[in-house]
């Protein structure tokens, strides 16, 4: 299936240090995505970035993408408590679809600790 | 500016009872529009997807149904709940093409 895979499942780091998370997929896509979720709330985008694209910054966020290993990474730099949540990638289809379907992995689960 | 809310954020309802999950979205017209359904721990399930009033389509088969009945609404259905129909359960929208997607903040299902 298309579905991204992050890694590590589970990540846990103190303020100030940064966070590294990697999405892998499977087939060719239009753009991949970075969501966040807060616990028992839903999700918000963070950060899209297209095929063609190698780097995206958003803030202390940090967004690349491989095509050729089919994977991506998201660090957050100098992280604080409030980073706390489950960071999800979602790919779309490579398709030329405008049906925007997204395929969403399991997420990394992030916990700063003051 | 566009928003999206969905109601109730937290539902108990027994086995064999009927569910209606709404959802509606202001600030944007003919958006698409999406259910998923999430499980404790787990990535976001696709469950249904619309792309216009009446258009529903189905990502997998289940005991749940969709509906649209106007631009901005989606609904989601049940005529006899199942205990694994449980989950959180998650609506967004999304301009046409390949958009990124704004969730509602999510209905806990809980069924007894």
């Amino acid at each position: 299936s298309q579905q991204g895979e992050e890694d590590p499942q589970a990540l846990s780091i103190q303020e100030g240090e940064n966070a590294t998370m990697n999405c892998s997929y499977k087939t060719s896509i239009n753009n991949l995505q970075w969501y966040r979720q807060n616990s028992g709330r839903g999700l918000v985008h963070l950060i899209l970035i297209r095929s063609n694209e190698r780097e995206k910054h958003s803030g202390r966020l940090r967004v690349t993408l491989d095509t050729s290993k089919k994977s991506s990474s998201l660090l957050i730099t100098a992280s604080r408590a409030a980073d706390t949540a489950s960071y999800f990638c979602a790919t779309d289809e490579h398709r030329g679809s405008t049906l925007g379907r997204l395929y969403f992995g399991r997420g990394t689960q992030l916990t700063v600790w003051p | 500016s566009q928003t999206i809310h969905q109601w109730p954020a937290t539902l108990v309802q027994p086995v064999g009872s009927p569910l209606s999950l709404e959802c509606t979205v202001e600030g944007t017209s003919n958006p698409n529009l999406y259910w998923y359904r999430q499980a404790a721990g787990r990535g976001l399930q696709l469950l249904f997807y619309s792309v216009g009033i009446g258009q529903i389509s189905s990502e997998v088969p289940q005991n749940l149904s969709a509906s649209r009945p106007q631009d901005r609404q989606f609904i989601l259905s049940s005529k006899k709940l199942l205990l694994s129909d449980s989950g959180f359960y998650l609506c967004a929208w999304a301009g046409t093409g390949n958009q990124p997607q704004h969730f509602g903040d999510g209905t806990r299902l809980s069924i007894l």
